[in-house]
């Protein structure tokens, strides 16, 4: 059975940094590109960006909301998918889904964590 | 950037009924196109990809169809357990994602 599961969420105040992870399991997760989206509060979902795999050169691509302050990455010998925020913004606020990208020739999100909250806030 | 509206943003309709929802890019993007399913309080759940393909576990209700601008979702008879709201979700050249504001379906 696929599971994502994320930790790392919390309060931070504006400006601030914090560091996700997401743990994978029941699937080689070497093989799969890995996505980050969000959803603030009430509002709908907002795709965060993307790594691909060690075969695509683990190369990334970001939300331009969000771009030159986070920073996806990860570790292939722990299945575990990493999102390190920094200079956040009180808009940033929102619960943070790690999700499995699949489907080279149509990619989609197929999984799905249960998702972290993250509030920054003064 | 290519921009996704969806309409209607929230509708009401009976158990039984067909529902259809749709789904505008702004420019062609082929089928580049999946759909998700949120209920309320719960992770988002992949219905459609690539336009007209449904997921593997989805009920046969539930179909898709459109390819360039112009797509739409579409369940057949509506059941009291699709009350969600549904997202659309494009893919494009840039490499990027993004998703449609959504549509809120409710009962009647």
């Amino acid at each position: 059975e696929v599971q994502l599961v994320e930790s790392g969420g919390g309060l931070v105040q504006p400006g601030g940094s914090l560091r996700l992870s997401c743990a994978a399991s029941g699937f080689t997760f070497s093989d799969h590109y890995m996505d980050w989206v969000r959803q603030a509060p009430g509002k709908g979902l907002e795709w965060v960006g993307r790594t691909r795999n060690k075969a695509n050169s683990y190369t990334t691509e970001y939300a331009a909301s969000v771009k030159g302050r986070f920073t996806i990455s990860r570790d292939d010998s722990k299945n575990s998918l990493y999102l390190q925020m920094n200079s956040l913004k009180t808009e940033d606020t929102a619960v943070y889904y790690c999700a499995r990208e699949v489907g080279n020739g149509r990619p989609r999100l197929d999984y799905w964590g249960q998702g972290t909250l993250v509030t920054v806030s003064s | 950037d290519i921009q996704m509206t969806q309409s209607p943003s929230s509708l009401s309709a009976s158990v039984g009924d067909r529902v259809t929802i749709t789904c505008r890019a702004s420019q062609g993007i082929s089928n580049y196109l999946a759909w998700y399913q949120q209920k309320p309080g719960k992770v988002p759940k992949l219905l459609i990809y690539a336009a007209s393909t449904l997921q593997s576990g989805v009920p046969s209700r539930f179909s898709g169809s459109g390819s360039g601008t112009d797509f739409t979702l579409t369940i057949s008879s509506l059941q009291p357990e699709d009350v969600a709201t549904y997202y659309c979700q494009k893919y494009n050249s840039a490499l990027v994602f993004t998703f449609g504001p959504g549509t809120k379906v409710d009962i009647k």
